[in-house]
This record gives C-alpha cells, sequence and structure tokens, in this order.
C-alpha cells in the first residue's frame, strides 16, 4: 500500500535562514510526488509536484523539493525562510499502479514557523 | 473565476441528523474527491469518482454517502451512523490524469452539538 510519511509535526526555523520539511513515500510504482501548503481555516494550495525529469523541482514562492529516488524522499526548502512561510504543509504522493483512482494520499502535515 | 466552491462554511449538526456539503467546481475537471481532516491525522479520503455516475469509497468511507450526477458536483452526506462527524471536510478536483495537481475548495467545518 502506498503511503506518505511526515516524519516532523514542526519545524523553528528563523527568518533569513533556510528551510527543510521532511517527506517520504512508499509506491509500488514510478511516484508521483506533491506539496501543498495550508492556511489556518482554508484549504489546500498546491507548491509543486516531481512527475518525471530533473530531482530538483522548483515551485511557487520560492520554494523547492528535491527527489531522491534512492532513498524515497522529497524533502521541501527554501534557502531563506519568510514569517509569512509560517503554515501546515503536506506532502502527497500517487503511483502508477495507484488503488485509489487518481486521489493524492497525504502525509499527516508539518507544521513550520517562522521567527522573526 | 474559476475553481472549486464548498458551502457552507460552517455547519453544525444535531446528533442523529443527516447534513449534506455542497461542492461544485467549474474547472470542468472529470476527477473529484472528498477528504477529512482531523488535528494530527492529515488528510484522509473518504471517496472519489473519476466520472460522472461512478464512485468509489476511501479510507474511511463509513457513514458517509455521495451521488456523481453531473459532473461539477459532488455532495458529500454525512449521515447519522457517522459517530464522530466533527471534522474540517476539503473538496478536491482534477482533470484526471496521475500527474495531475489536485485543486481544493476552502472546506467545510462541521460540528455536532
Amino acid at each position: 500500500a502506498q503511503s506518505v510519511a511526515q516524519p516532523e509535526d514542526q519545524v523553528n526555523v528563523a527568518e533569513g535562514n533556510p528551510l527543510t520539511v521532511k517527506c517520504t513515500y512508499s509506491v509500488s510504482g514510478n511516484p508521483y510526488l506533491f506539496w501543498y501548503v495550508q492556511y489556518p481555516n482554508r484549504g489546500l494550495q498546491f507548491l509543486l509536484k516531481y512527475i518525471t525529469g530533473d530531482n530538483l523541482v522548483k515551485g511557487s514562492y520560492g520554494f523547492e523539493a528535491e527527489f531522491n529516488k534512492s532513498q524515497t524522499s522529497f524533502h521541501l526548502k527554501k534557502p531563506s525562510a519568510l514569517v509569512s512561510d509560517s503554515a501546515l504543509y503536506f506532502c502527497a504522493v500517487r503511483d502508477q499502479a495507484n488503488q485509489a483512482g487518481t486521489a493524492l494520499i497525504f502525509g499527516k502535515g508539518t507544521t513550520l514557523s517562522v521567527s522573526s | 473565476d474559476g475553481g472549486i466552491t464548498q458551502s457552507p462554511k460552517y455547519l453544525f449538526r444535531k446528533e442523529g441528523q443527516n447534513v449534506t456539503l455542497s461542492c461544485e467546481q467549474n474547472l470542468n475537471h472529470d476527477a473529484m474527491y472528498w477528504y477529512r481532516q482531523d488535528p494530527g491525522q492529515g488528510l484522509r479520503l473518504i471517496y472519489y469518482s473519476q466520472i460522472v455516475n461512478d464512485f468509489q469509497k476511501g479510507d474511511i468511507a463509513e457513514g458517509y454517502s455521495v451521488s456523481r450526477e453531473k459532473k461539477e458536483s459532488f455532495p458529500l452526506t454525512v449521515t447519522s451512523a457517522q459517530k464522530n462527524p466533527t471534522a474540517f471536510y476539503l473538496c478536491a478536483s482534477s482533470p484526471g490524469g496521475l500527474n495531475t495537481e489536485a485543486f481544493f475548495g476552502q472546506g467545510t467545518r462541521l460540528t455536532v452539538v
């Protein structure tokens, strides 16, 4: 069964420092990987996705993510954090042998807190 | 504006009542999904529909029902059989390909009173 793990419930960084939010996945086929952000009492906003090709994917608001097949990871990164980046971040996966149609399977989320 | 509209934003249900959450999209997407969000548990899939007049159970379908009579609409009914319905419910849609991202509505917060 496919699954996503976000090992950290919360990540704290100071404004201007680099940030990393971790994600590992388990799928039976080739993965399609996604990152979303959620602000309080709102829906999810799409940040970026990995489908194929370059392992480093660039997305919205200066975020990027690195796909590592051997480590089955897809960590979200940003070179310089902003206070406004503080939110809940979700990693999600589909695989080519998806048992749930095209539905995304989500991790439990990581709360990012950026201090000024 | 194109997008997904969920209504109402807040909903209160009495014990033993059925309630229906609305989800409408004007993105011409084939696939639609319902997720439930609880603190610390991420998003869990309730039902999904790949095409009109077809839908499938997700991981936590018990106590819920859906219909997909029109491409743009995917309402979710929370029945009295759902013992712990208080949660944040999110509807999403996608064009249907495996490599496409899903677009989310703003959510409905359901509270049992």
